[in-house]
């Protein structure tokens, strides 16, 4: 089962405008991870929380984690047409096997 | 950065068709690779964990007779899908790691199309 639910599924900005994706999880966890997926290619790593880190910023995007909700969020601010893709959290699997666990998605279109 | 190298970026074939994807490590030794499956606009479905110079662990309802997976190597993993048929047509993806909680790196993706 998916480890991570996000909302929205689908999120529809203009360009310079921020976009905020949703993440929640299931279990506990040492960290919780943000990927990226453009249309037809791989996933590239953005940014990983710890579960003792309540915030990150990595250039425009900020992540936030709330253990206690078992929640993160991922904006990204000014956003532009490139950042258009799907966006997924993900989160290791119970034991130390590194599998990862990831979230249904976020499909962000930027519009120019 | 780490790059991870997928291979056939795409693959048309026909029903009854055995397919062979690679996945290779450029630039580090990865004991670990994962599988996984995508289906149109949906998430990454692990299928299996790929370790080297051992057995594979395949996920839960993932056929291991259907989907052979060899890691005989520390730069490569192969995933060959035997007899394919309409139904195994999607997006399949490699990734690899420490184990842990370190990030992945994934390759770009095979489009399996079985005709």
């Amino acid at each position: 089962s998916q480890q991570g639910e996000e909302d929205p599924q689908a999120l529809s900005i203009q360009e310079g405008e921020n976009a905020t994706m949703n993440c929640s999880y299931k279990t506990s966890i040492n960290n919780l991870q943000w990927y990226r997926q453009n249309s037809g290619r791989g996933l590239v790593h953005l940014i990983l929380i710890r579960s003792n880190e309540r915030e990150k910023h990595s250039g425009r995007l900020r992540v936030t984690l709330d253990t206690s909700k078992k929640s993160s969020s991922l904006l990204i601010t000014a956003s532009r047409a490139a950042d258009t893709a799907s966006y997924f959290c993900a989160a290791h699997g119970s034991g130390n096997t590194g599998k990862l666990i990831f979230g249904q998605g976020t499909t962000l279109q930027v519009k120019p | 950065g780490a790059v991870v190298s997928q291979h056939p970026s795409r693959v048309i074939c026909k029903s009854g068709t055995s397919v062979k994807i690679e996945c290779r490590s450029l630039d580090f030794q990865a004991t670990t690779m994962f599988w996984y499956r995508q289906f149109p606009k949906k998430s990454l479905m692990l299928m299996a964990t790929s370790n080297e110079g051992s057995k594979a662990t395949y996920e839960q309802g993932v056929e291991k007779d259907k989907f052979l997976i060899n890691h005989a190597s520390l730069t490569l993993s192969t995933l060959t899908v035997t007899s394919a048929h309409p139904e195994d047509s999607s997006f399949y993806i490699c990734s690899a790691g420490d184990f842990g909680d370190q990030p992945q790196h994934f390759g770009d993706g095979t489009r399996l199309s079985i005709l």
